[in-house]
């Protein structure tokens, strides 16, 4: 069966401080990947996705960046975070027509 | 852009009333429709789907409908429980040269108040 691991859980960053977030997905191959922000009480917002090695799609222009440097890793990146940066993690893989499984999230606060 | 309305933001039922959740999208060529919930602090799961050739489905106390001439489709809870109250979120599949996204309503709280 299909995994995601997401990781670190939860994250204290100071401003100005880099950020790396990774997601993996397990028993699957060539997944679509995508990686969404979550303010507090708020919906889901994507902000990047990924259909392959290397493919990146940005959603919302930002502090942020991403990679996917394997076929089933999904990374999370900024040189500087900002206060606004804030919020709930989530990645999320599907296959084709299927819905998403998201990652179990992580929670930044950046201080 | 593509989008899809979500109506109420927030919903307060007594235990054991129904609940209705109801969403409005735009792209004609979305076919396939998933709800999810999300508990307070964890990530969305998915608790029920629907597909463009079928127009209901039913999980025991969850069903959803689909009106593809009106573009709507709608979440019922019956006989809720506390264990209900949550986040629910709908969402339309938007595909794009090859690319699937999901494109997401902005939720609603649903409280059951035992």
């Amino acid at each position: 069966s299909q995994t995601i691991h997401q990781w670190p859980a939860t994250l204290v960053q100071p401003v100005g401080s880099p950020l790396s977030l990774e997601c993996t997905v397990e028993g699957t191959s060539n997944p679509n990947l995508y990686w969404y922000r979550q303010a507090a009480g708020r919906g889901l917002q994507l902000l990047f996705y990924s259909v392959g090695i290397g493919q990146i799609s940005s959603e919302v222009p930002q502090n942020l960046s991403a990679s996917r440097p394997q076929d089933r890793q999904f990374i999370l990146s900024s040189k500087k975070l900002l206060l606004s940066d804030s919020g709930f993690y989530l990645c999320a893989w599907t296959f084709q027509s299927r819905g998403y499984t998201f990652g179990s999230g992580t929670r930044l606060t950046v201080v | 852009g593509e989008n899809v309305e979500q109506h109420p933001s927030t919903l307060s039922v007594q235990e054991g009333d129904s609940a209705v959740i109801k969403c409005t999208y735009s792209d004609s060529a979305s076919n396939y429709f998933p709800w999810y919930k999300q508990e307070l602090g964890k990530r969305p799961q998915l608790i029920i789907d629907i597909r463009s050739n079928v127009g209901e489905k039913k999980d025991q106390r969850i069903a959803v409908t689909l009106n593809k001439t009106a573009k709507h489709f709608s979440l019922h809870i019956t006989e809720t429980q506390p264990e209900d109250s949550a986040v629910y979120f709908c969402a339309a599949l938007h595909v794009t040269s090859g690319t699937y996204k999901y494109i997401f309503g902005t939720g609603t709280r649903l409280k059951v108040l035992a």
